[in-house]
């Protein structure tokens, strides 16, 4: 039984550079989300997606973030020129839509990927 | 829109004791209410959700939470705390069919007392 996965665990970059993260959902799940959490936060919606459909983004996600879903199955986040603001806790979940009522409502989450930008 | 307020940053209580973590609500439409846990660098697991079926919803680990529209409230309790309940717990809501973005509360840190 495999959960959400999302690589790396840790990450620590140099403001400025480049960096993408990964998260593989659960095999049947159409819906794909992304989060970001800073510490002393609660998660902070930042996009999802249904199959390869983006279907929403936060205000959040500024033009230096930018995500995929190819084909409708793993995800990349890809976040450019980072920027020391940009240290937080990214997290993946995933769950599945149009599912009978009480099933599969809930969204799966993964460990998470923790960013440092020095 | 849609948010969530968790009253105490911090619950300390006793093993054994009576649990309660507080959470109110707001939202325009009919919410859809979660509460997750989270231990040291992990993920969120779910522990219970509301989603407009019964009003006392039971949860995992022998939690469980009443939804309150009157109050908007929907408090997380479990009747005696046990060293692992050790955790951040989150309140969540959503607009419906618990599908969409979740806005989450800014977190409980729950300490255990042996």
């Amino acid at each position: 039984d495999t959960g959400v996965s999302q690589d790396p665990r840790h990450k620590i970059t140099k403001r400025g550079q480049n960096v993408t993260f990964r998260c593989d959902p659960i095999s049947e799940h159409n819906r794909l989300y992304w989060y970001r959490q800073t510490l002393g936060q609660g998660p902070e919606f930042l996009t999802y997606f249904q199959n390869e459909a983006q279907l929403e983004k936060s205000r959040l996600l500024s033009d230096r973030f930018s995500a995929e879903r190819p084909k409708g199955s793993f995800s990349t986040l890809e976040i450019q020129r980072t920027e020391q603001g940009d240290s937080a806790m990214y997290l993946c979940a995933s769950s599945l839509a149009g599912s009978p009522a009480g099933l599969g409502n809930e969204q799966f989450f993964g460990p998470g990927t923790r960013l440092t930008v020095l | 829109a849609q948010s969530v307020t968790q009253l105490g940053s911090h619950v300390s209580v006793s093993e054994g004791a009576l649990v309660l973590l507080r959470c109110n609500y707001s939202s325009s439409v009919p919410p859809y209410l979660f509460w997750y846990v989270q231990y040291p660098n992990q993920g969120l697991q779910l522990l219970l959700k509301y989603t407009s079926a019964a009003t006392l919803v039971k949860g995992i680990n022998g939690f469980e939470a009443e939804f309150k529209k009157s109050e908007t409230s929907f408090h997380l309790t479990k009747p005696s705390a046990h060293m692992s309940d050790a955790a951040e717990y989150f309140c969540a809501v959503s607009r419906g069919f618990g599908n969409e973005k979740l806005t989450f509360g800014t977190g409980t840190r729950l300490t255990i007392i042996p």
